[in-house]
């Protein structure tokens, strides 16, 4: 079943802005990641924040993790054309073995 | 680089043909697992293994099979293909128990029934 959901599904912005994804979630999870799924391809894994972390960097992406709301945001900085995508975050709970939890996504379009 | 190879891109099939979806991965990987992806469902999980012949059922299991005979490959099977089978199939891997759990995905295939 999907648990993390993904706000907004589609994203538009201008290159050189900042783009923000948000992730909500229901249960309690182990660690939270953040992919990132070129159009007609495979998925590639951005960034992992595990439970008892807020905030983690990777280059342009931030990402943040607030148990309390079980919610997450992925920021990506000074957005660039490449960045169009769709991004998913994924939940490892902490009563699902190894599988991981997707969300439905969010369409990022970053315009030159 | 882990790499995750599936074994067709792109695959068209008549309805009720059997049909073979195969994935390998290169990194000794324990689990490995099969999506299918659909507009507006995200990824849904079908299968799982976390070792070989070893399997566990995900989401969606009903009209499909798995086997693995090898750790490092994974195959999903379509007893009978329908058309509401139609859809784009990601295969991944990941480290065991032990973690972190970030998987590693296939480019896809997308399989066509008609």
């Amino acid at each position: 079943s999907q648990q993390g959901e993904e706000d907004p599904q589609a994203l538009s912005i201008q290159e050189g802005e900042n783009a923000t994804m948000n992730c909500s979630y229901k249960t309690s999870i182990n660690n939270l990641q953040w992919y990132r799924q070129n159009s007609g391809r495979g998925l590639v894994h951005l960034i992992l924040i595990r439970s008892n972390e807020r905030e983690k960097h990777s280059g342009r992406l931030r990402v943040t993790l607030d148990t309390s709301k079980k919610s997450s945001s992925l920021l990506i900085t000074a957005s660039r054309a490449a960045d169009t995508a769709s991004y998913f975050c994924a939940t490892k709970n902490n009563n699902a073995g190894n599988m991981l939890t997707f969300g439905g996504g969010t369409r990022l379009m970053v315009k030159p | 680089d882990v790499k995750v190879t599936q074994s067709s891109r792109y695959l068209v099939k008549r309805t009720g043909e059997k049909v073979f979806l195969e994935c390998v991965q290169d990194m000794d990987h324990e689990n490995m697992f099969w999506y299918r992806q659909d507009p507006g469902l995200g990824l849904r999980l079908i299968y799982f293994s976390y070792d070989v012949k070893m399997k566990e059922k995900g989401d969606i299991p009903e009209g499909y099979s798995v086997s693995r005979e090898k750790k490092e490959r994974f195959s999903l099977i379509l007893e009978s293909a329908s058309t509401n089978q139609t859809s784009m199939y990601l295969c991944a891997s990941s480290l065991g128990w032990r973690g972190p759990y970030e998987q590693y995905f296939g480019p896809g295939t997308r399989l066509t029934v008609t």
